[in-house]
């Protein structure tokens, strides 16, 4: 059963990067796709992106510029990083499987990590 | 972008109630519809995928429903830890949206 876990700072300073990963445990990361799906406190969900290894990336156009994502094979994990960052970018951010049979769907998703945008 | 519109945003209602619960899409969206479950506090789960398949180890309780645009959820016996928050999602276009969320108390 494939388990995901976020890590990385969880206070990041207006106009700096945001750096993510997420590590994946009982499965390849090169096996499927991953995205990220982030959370304001109180508020709803809003995909930022998809990637899979050795594929073209697919970000949000609300993010897009700003998002980029990757696979550290090697390591099993993926990675979000964000820059110039503002306080509208503080969120629960999550690591999710994106599951694609011609149909698609989120699952499953992991524990999300709070990042904090504020000096 | 595909708009997906929730309603109600919120809804009151009682242990054994029937409930359902709208999506409704921009344009058309065929069955790719996914609905997801968040309980307070805890991470988002998907509860059904392709407008109307249950994953293993949801209950049959919940089901889905198709109607042109239009998608419900119904949850035909409300059961307590049945009261969350739940969102659908179409996954027919990048990027892929949510809607706004229905948030099930409890009356």
């Amino acid at each position: 059963q494939v388990q995901l876990q976020e890590s990385g700072p969880g206070l990041v300073k207006p106009s700096e990067t945001l750096s993510l990963t997420c590590t994946v445990s009982g499965d390849s990361v090169s096996s499927y796709t991953w995205s990220w799906i982030r959370q304001p406190a109180g508020k709803g969900l809003e995909w930022i992106g998809r990637f899979y290894t050795g594929g073209r990336p697919d970000y949000s156009p609300s993010l897009r510029g700003r998002v980029t994502m990757s696979v550290d094979t090697s390591k099993n994990q993926v990675s979000l990083n964000l820059t110039s960052v503002t306080a509208a970018d503080t969120a629960v951010y999550y690591c999710v499987r994106y599951t694609d049979y011609g149909y698609n769907w989120f699952d499953p998703w992991g524990q999300g990590t709070l990042v904090t945008v504020s000096s | 972008d595909i708009q997906m519109t929730q309603s109600p945003s919120s809804l009151s209602a009682s242990v054994g109630d029937r409930v359902t619960i709208t999506c409704r899409a921009s344009q058309n969206i065929g069955s790719y519809l996914n609905w997801y479950q968040q309980k307070p506090g805890r991470v988002p789960k998907l509860l059904i995928y392709t407008a109307s398949t249950l994953p293993s180890g949801v209950p049959s309780r919940f089901s889905g429903r198709t109607s042109g645009t239009d998608f419900t959820l119904i949850i035909s016996s409300l059961q307590p830890e049945d009261f969350a928050t739940y969102y659908c999602q179409q996954g027919y276009n990048s990027p892929y949206t949510f809607g706004q969320g229905t948030k099930l108390e409890i009356k």
